[in-house]
């Protein structure tokens, strides 16, 4: 099936750090979410855009609609131990049709 | 907030018997339900579309009569892996969306996951 496209695939930082990963598609959403998923569990949603250019803030993680549809960018500031985990973006194209999951992004925080 | 839940959390069976998963909305009922797979290292992939009353509809790719899917009332939606083999270990993870919210604006809940590994 169709996947959308994460990067970076990984990603080491320290404690503090700013961080930033994005998501890309070939085709058009109209509605973008991203997901924190840790080890042996289900998907926990974080943020939710459903507005092409809209931004938006959950606590320390920030993230915006792209303005051509295509793409999503999440942003994380000051991490701390507890973002470690894989980040997922999704998108949807229709109000009720499925999500197509993007490939994920590992963060791993050092101390 | 509303709580999807899975049940078994793991389990290990044995080559060529069936195993049933359940998903259940714990405090809301959900007219639909999704159920994915997610190998390790991997996404998620959406295995099918389970509407309550109704036949599932499946992904391309996806065998429906070896995944056997079944929503028989709001708040249950159940998965059962027939004659499983080796490859079809994996973690299966269940989302339900609350009835009357299919407005774009609302998401659905996924489980904690099931762990099937095939022995």
């Amino acid at each position: 099936g169709q996947q959308l496209n994460q990067s970076p695939q990984s990603m080491f930082i320290q404690e503090g750090e700013d961080v930033s990963m994005n998501c890309t598609s070939s085709s058009i959403f109209n509605t973008w979410l991203w997901y924190k998923q840790d080890p042996g569990e289900g998907p926990v949603l974080l943020i939710a855009l459903y507005k092409a250019g809209e931004l938006t803030s959950n606590g320390r993680l920030t993230a915006q609609f792209g303005i051509t549809r295509k793409d999503s960018f999440l942003n994380i500031s000051a991490s701390i131990p507890s973002d470690v985990g894989i980040y997922f973006c999704a998108g949807r194209t229709g109000t009720a049709s499925k999500l197509t999951f993007g490939t994920g992004t590992r963060l791993q925080v050092t101390l | 907030g509303a709580v999807v839940s899975q049940h078994p959390s793991r389990v290990i069976c044995k080559s060529g018997t069936s195993v049933k998963i359940e998903c259940r909305s714990l405090d809301f009922q959900a007219t639909t339900m999704f159920w994915y797979r997610q190998f390790p290292k991997q996404s998620l992939m959406l295995m099918a579309t389970s509407n309550e009353g109704s036949k599932a509809t499946y992904e391309q790719g996806v065998e429906k009569d070896k995944f056997l899917i079944n929503h028989a009332s709001l708040t249950l939606s159940t998965l059962t892996v027939t004659s499983a083999h080796p490859e079809d270990s994996s973690f299966y993870i269940c989302s339900a969306r609350r009835t009357g919210t299919d407005n774009g604006k609302t998401e659905a809940f996924f489980g904690q996951g099931t762990r099937l590994t095939v022995v």
